[in-house]
């Protein structure tokens, strides 16, 4: 299996723009989750699905953020607007047991 | 309080020596503990869980765990300049299996 696979690796956005990340966990994996890293506050759970509904959502930070699991095999976290401080790195994991992370996308807003 | 606490480091050892990371955590109940690293630019990886009392040996990694002081710490052994990275803490939730509420994470730099 070729893990779990996010894109965009990179996004720069202006603010105001729509951004949405992308991921696709590992195949049989119930369990995916969406995480967000910054220096200032580690790393953070925002939301995570089983079998595809969303389970806990209570990370989001506001109703800028969505996210959605139509299928087992993709997911996305889409920020509407976007603002400066959502510059962050996020990280979409999945899990059966044990959690693996994606590689990250690095969003970057000015 | 943050639910988990690392110092942020950096913590530089020499290559050959036993790097100490430390990792304090606020829940008392706690019961599932994790140790992941995390390369410069480059996602986190589990190296090491703990569940009970005492230490965990793996390799040259040893995680130690101490309820009482609500403490778990990670040593490597024969410390590598290939162990220069980011070590994060990891504490599950006793409310819910399946959240996880990470420490800010220590660098580690390991000196050839």
């Amino acid at each position: 299996d070729a893990g779990v696979i996010q894109s965009p690796r990179h996004e720069v956005t202006e603010m105001g723009q729509e951004v949405t990340l992308r991921c696709k966990p590992i195949s049989g994996h119930d369990y995916l989750f969406w995480y967000r890293q910054t220096m200032m506050r580690g790393l953070e759970l925002l939301i995570y699905f089983n079998n595809n509904v969303p389970i806990d959502d209570s990370g989001m930070p506001e109703d800028r953020f969505s996210a959605k699991m139509p299928n087992a095999s993709f997911s996305t976290l889409k920020i509407q607007p976007s603002e400066p401080r959502d510059s962050a790195v996020y990280f979409c994991a999945s899990s059966r047991g044990g959690t693996f992370f994606g590689q990250g996308t690095r969003l970057t807003v000015v | 309080q943050k639910e988990v606490e690392q110092n942020s480091g950096p913590l530089s050892v020499p290559e050959g020596a036993i790097a100490s990371l430390n990792c304090t955590y606020s829940d008392r109940g706690s019961q599932s503990f994790f140790w992941y690293r995390q390369y410069s630019g480059k996602s986190p990886e589990l190296i090491m869980s703990i569940y009970s009392n005492g230490d965990k040996e793996d390799g040259r990694f040893t995680a130690q765990l101490n309820k009482a002081s609500q403490y778990v710490s990670l040593l490597i052994r024969d410390s590598q300049p290939s162990d220069s990275a980011t070590y994060l803490c990891a504490v599950r939730s006793i409310y819910n299996f399946n959240k996880f509420y990470f420490g800010s994470g220590t660098k580690l730099n390991v000196k050839p």
